[in-house]
Protein backbone atom coordinates (compact mmCIF):
# COMPACT_ATOMS: atom_id res chain seq x y z
CA UNK A 1 0.00 0.00 0.00
CA UNK A 2 1.32 4.06 -0.34
CA UNK A 3 3.56 4.68 1.98
CA UNK A 4 4.37 7.89 3.86
CA UNK A 5 7.88 8.50 5.29
CA UNK A 6 8.46 11.64 7.69
CA UNK A 7 12.07 12.62 9.02
CA UNK A 8 12.89 12.74 11.61
CA UNK A 9 11.01 10.76 14.04
CA UNK A 10 12.09 12.58 16.64
CA UNK A 11 13.99 15.88 17.17
CA UNK A 12 15.14 18.27 20.42
CA UNK A 13 16.66 21.39 20.10
CA UNK A 14 16.85 24.94 21.78
CA UNK A 15 14.87 27.17 21.79
CA UNK A 16 15.04 30.31 19.10
CA UNK A 17 16.16 27.92 16.54
CA UNK A 18 14.46 26.19 13.43
CA UNK A 19 13.63 23.02 12.59
CA UNK A 20 12.33 21.19 9.22
CA UNK A 21 10.49 18.36 9.24
CA UNK A 22 10.47 16.94 5.75
CA UNK A 23 7.14 14.06 4.77
CA UNK A 24 7.37 12.05 1.23
CA UNK A 25 5.38 9.87 -0.41
CA UNK A 26 7.46 6.74 -1.52
CA UNK A 27 5.55 4.82 -4.02
CA UNK A 28 2.70 7.51 -5.34
CA UNK A 29 3.07 11.06 -6.61
CA UNK A 30 0.89 13.78 -3.77
CA UNK A 31 -0.31 16.86 -5.32
CA UNK A 32 -1.69 17.42 -1.85
CA UNK A 33 -0.11 17.13 1.63
CA UNK A 34 -1.29 17.54 4.90
CA UNK A 35 -0.15 18.59 7.96
CA UNK A 36 -1.10 18.05 11.77
CA UNK A 37 -0.19 18.97 15.17
CA UNK A 38 -1.00 16.81 17.89
CA UNK A 39 -1.01 17.73 22.08
CA UNK A 40 -0.53 14.61 24.33
CA UNK A 41 -4.34 13.32 25.31
CA UNK A 42 -5.40 15.49 22.29
CA UNK A 43 -6.53 14.52 18.98
CA UNK A 44 -4.82 15.23 15.56
CA UNK A 45 -5.65 19.46 14.72
CA UNK A 46 -4.88 20.18 10.75
CA UNK A 47 -2.88 22.89 10.79
CA UNK A 48 -2.25 23.43 7.37
CA UNK A 49 -2.82 21.90 3.07
CA UNK A 50 0.58 21.90 1.24
CA UNK A 51 0.01 22.33 -2.29
CA UNK A 52 2.61 21.04 -4.92
CA UNK A 53 3.54 24.49 -6.83
CA UNK A 54 1.09 27.08 -4.82
CA UNK A 55 1.00 28.40 -1.27
CA UNK A 56 0.35 26.16 1.18
CA UNK A 57 -3.48 27.12 3.06
CA UNK A 58 -3.21 27.32 6.66
CA UNK A 59 -6.07 27.05 9.44
CA UNK A 60 -7.21 29.07 11.37
CA UNK A 61 -4.92 29.91 14.64
CA UNK A 62 -2.02 29.07 12.38
CA UNK A 63 0.78 31.25 12.03
CA UNK A 64 2.19 31.20 8.14
CA UNK A 65 5.04 32.97 9.15
CA UNK A 66 5.91 30.79 12.03
CA UNK A 67 4.85 27.29 10.10
CA UNK A 68 6.79 27.10 6.57
CA UNK A 69 5.73 24.85 4.30
CA UNK A 70 6.91 24.09 1.15
CA UNK A 71 5.57 21.75 -1.47
CA UNK A 72 8.28 21.75 -3.87
CA UNK A 73 7.49 18.11 -5.24
CA UNK A 74 4.96 15.53 -6.03
CA UNK A 75 6.87 13.16 -3.40
CA UNK A 76 8.05 15.88 -1.01
CA UNK A 77 6.50 18.90 1.81
CA UNK A 78 8.58 20.27 4.23
CA UNK A 79 7.45 21.92 6.93
CA UNK A 80 9.88 24.44 9.11
CA UNK A 81 9.04 25.61 12.17
CA UNK A 82 10.74 29.14 12.55
CA UNK A 83 12.52 30.27 15.74
CA UNK A 84 10.76 27.47 17.86
CA UNK A 85 9.80 27.98 21.16
CA UNK A 86 9.08 25.65 23.83
CA UNK A 87 5.35 26.03 23.29
CA UNK A 88 5.86 24.46 20.02
CA UNK A 89 6.60 21.27 21.45
CA UNK A 90 4.28 18.34 19.37
CA UNK A 91 3.90 15.88 17.57
CA UNK A 92 3.86 17.04 13.78
CA UNK A 93 2.18 14.28 11.51
CA UNK A 94 1.70 14.58 7.43
CA UNK A 95 -0.49 12.89 5.35
CA UNK A 96 -1.14 12.54 1.07
CA UNK A 97 -4.10 10.81 -0.42
CA UNK A 98 -2.69 8.00 -2.39
CA UNK A 99 -4.20 8.63 -5.16
CA UNK A 100 -8.57 9.66 -6.72
CA UNK A 101 -10.58 7.50 -4.32
CA UNK A 102 -7.72 6.12 -2.51
CA UNK A 103 -7.70 7.05 1.45
CA UNK A 104 -5.04 8.99 2.93
CA UNK A 105 -2.22 7.75 4.35
CA UNK A 106 0.01 9.21 7.40
CA UNK A 107 3.27 9.51 8.18
CA UNK A 108 4.70 8.50 11.28
CA UNK A 109 5.05 12.07 12.71
CA UNK A 110 7.88 14.16 14.38
CA UNK A 111 8.05 14.24 18.12
CA UNK A 112 9.32 17.97 18.67
CA UNK A 113 11.16 19.03 21.99
CA UNK A 114 12.01 22.34 22.40
CA UNK A 115 14.00 23.07 25.55
CA UNK B 1 -16.12 20.16 14.05
CA UNK B 2 -15.59 16.57 13.22
CA UNK B 3 -19.58 15.21 12.13
CA UNK B 4 -19.16 11.87 14.29
CA UNK B 5 -19.99 10.96 17.53
CA UNK B 6 -18.16 7.96 19.11
CA UNK B 7 -17.87 6.71 22.88
CA UNK B 8 -14.70 7.78 24.75
CA UNK B 9 -13.64 4.42 25.82
CA UNK B 10 -13.89 0.81 25.19
CA UNK B 11 -12.85 -2.68 26.25
CA UNK B 12 -12.98 -5.94 24.59
CA UNK B 13 -11.76 -9.40 25.64
CA UNK B 14 -8.67 -10.97 23.74
CA UNK B 15 -9.64 -13.62 20.89
CA UNK B 16 -13.44 -11.81 20.57
CA UNK B 17 -15.02 -9.35 18.58
CA UNK B 18 -14.62 -5.84 18.88
CA UNK B 19 -17.52 -3.73 17.45
CA UNK B 20 -17.12 -0.09 17.41
CA UNK B 21 -19.91 2.25 16.57
CA UNK B 22 -20.09 5.41 15.37
CA UNK B 23 -22.81 8.40 14.90
CA UNK B 24 -23.00 10.04 11.64
CA UNK B 25 -26.62 11.61 11.23
CA UNK B 26 -25.80 14.47 9.27
CA UNK B 27 -23.63 12.45 6.88
CA UNK B 28 -24.18 14.34 3.04
CA UNK B 29 -24.95 12.19 0.00
CA UNK B 30 -21.23 11.78 -1.57
CA UNK B 31 -19.52 11.68 2.25
CA UNK B 32 -17.50 8.85 2.67
CA UNK B 33 -17.22 6.52 6.29
CA UNK B 34 -13.31 5.84 7.01
CA UNK B 35 -11.92 4.32 10.41
CA UNK B 36 -8.61 5.08 10.95
CA UNK B 37 -6.22 3.70 14.51
CA UNK B 38 -3.71 5.41 16.33
CA UNK B 39 -1.23 3.29 18.75
CA UNK B 40 0.42 5.41 21.04
CA UNK B 41 3.43 7.46 19.78
CA UNK B 42 2.56 6.65 16.02
CA UNK B 43 1.08 8.33 13.23
CA UNK B 44 -3.00 7.21 12.39
CA UNK B 45 -2.84 3.76 10.29
CA UNK B 46 -5.71 3.31 7.75
CA UNK B 47 -8.52 0.67 8.58
CA UNK B 48 -11.65 0.77 6.30
CA UNK B 49 -13.52 3.12 4.04
CA UNK B 50 -17.18 2.54 2.60
CA UNK B 51 -19.94 4.65 0.85
CA UNK B 52 -23.18 2.67 1.10
CA UNK B 53 -22.61 -0.71 1.12
CA UNK B 54 -20.69 -2.98 3.80
CA UNK B 55 -16.88 -3.42 3.52
CA UNK B 56 -14.47 -6.19 4.28
CA UNK B 57 -10.68 -6.20 4.04
CA UNK B 58 -8.43 -8.27 5.53
CA UNK B 59 -7.94 -6.09 8.99
CA UNK B 60 -11.70 -5.38 9.16
CA UNK B 61 -15.50 -5.34 8.52
CA UNK B 62 -17.29 -1.93 8.12
CA UNK B 63 -20.99 -2.15 8.33
CA UNK B 64 -22.96 1.43 7.74
CA UNK B 65 -26.60 1.44 8.11
CA UNK B 66 -28.81 2.05 5.47
CA UNK B 67 -30.18 5.04 5.98
CA UNK B 68 -26.71 6.24 6.87
CA UNK B 69 -26.74 7.63 9.58
CA UNK B 70 -24.15 4.75 11.52
CA UNK B 71 -21.79 2.48 11.15
CA UNK B 72 -20.09 -0.06 13.02
CA UNK B 73 -16.37 -1.54 12.75
CA UNK B 74 -15.55 -4.79 13.34
CA UNK B 75 -12.38 -6.57 14.07
CA UNK B 76 -13.21 -10.40 14.30
CA UNK B 77 -10.67 -11.29 16.56
CA UNK B 78 -9.14 -8.95 18.95
CA UNK B 79 -5.67 -9.03 20.37
CA UNK B 80 -3.22 -7.31 22.09
CA UNK B 81 -2.19 -5.51 19.48
CA UNK B 82 -5.28 -3.79 18.54
CA UNK B 83 -5.69 -1.55 21.77
CA UNK B 84 -5.84 2.05 20.15
CA UNK B 85 -7.89 5.32 19.68
CA UNK B 86 -10.26 4.59 17.15
CA UNK B 87 -11.11 7.46 14.86
CA UNK B 88 -14.47 7.48 12.52
CA UNK B 89 -14.25 10.54 10.15
CA UNK B 90 -16.46 11.51 7.24
CA UNK B 91 -15.13 13.00 4.67
CA UNK B 92 -15.58 13.73 0.69
CA UNK B 93 -13.26 11.52 -1.43
CA UNK B 94 -10.97 13.76 -3.26
CA UNK B 95 -8.06 16.05 -1.74
CA UNK B 96 -10.42 16.96 1.04
CA UNK B 97 -8.22 17.45 4.81
CA UNK B 98 -9.62 14.76 7.46
CA UNK B 99 -10.90 16.20 10.58
CA UNK B 100 -10.58 13.93 13.45
CA UNK B 101 -12.58 13.99 16.72
CA UNK B 102 -11.99 12.66 19.94
CA UNK B 103 -12.29 8.36 18.94
CA UNK B 104 -12.86 5.44 21.15
CA UNK B 105 -9.86 4.34 22.85
CA UNK B 106 -10.25 0.52 23.09
CA UNK B 107 -8.40 -1.02 25.33
CA UNK B 108 -8.05 -5.27 24.88
CA UNK B 109 -7.34 -7.26 27.11
CA UNK B 110 -6.08 -10.48 28.26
Amino acid sequence: GAVVSQHPSWVICKSGTSVKIECRSLDFQATTMFWYRQFPKQSLMLMATSNEGSKATYEQGVEKDKFLINHASLTLSTLTVTSAHPEDSSFYICSARGGRNQPQHFGDGTRLSIL
Amino acid sequence: DAKTTQPPSMDCAEGRAANLPCNHSTISGNEYVYWYRQIHSQGPQYIIHGLKNNETNEMASLIITEDRKSSTLILPHATLRDTAVYYCIVSHSGNTPLVFGKGTRLSVIA
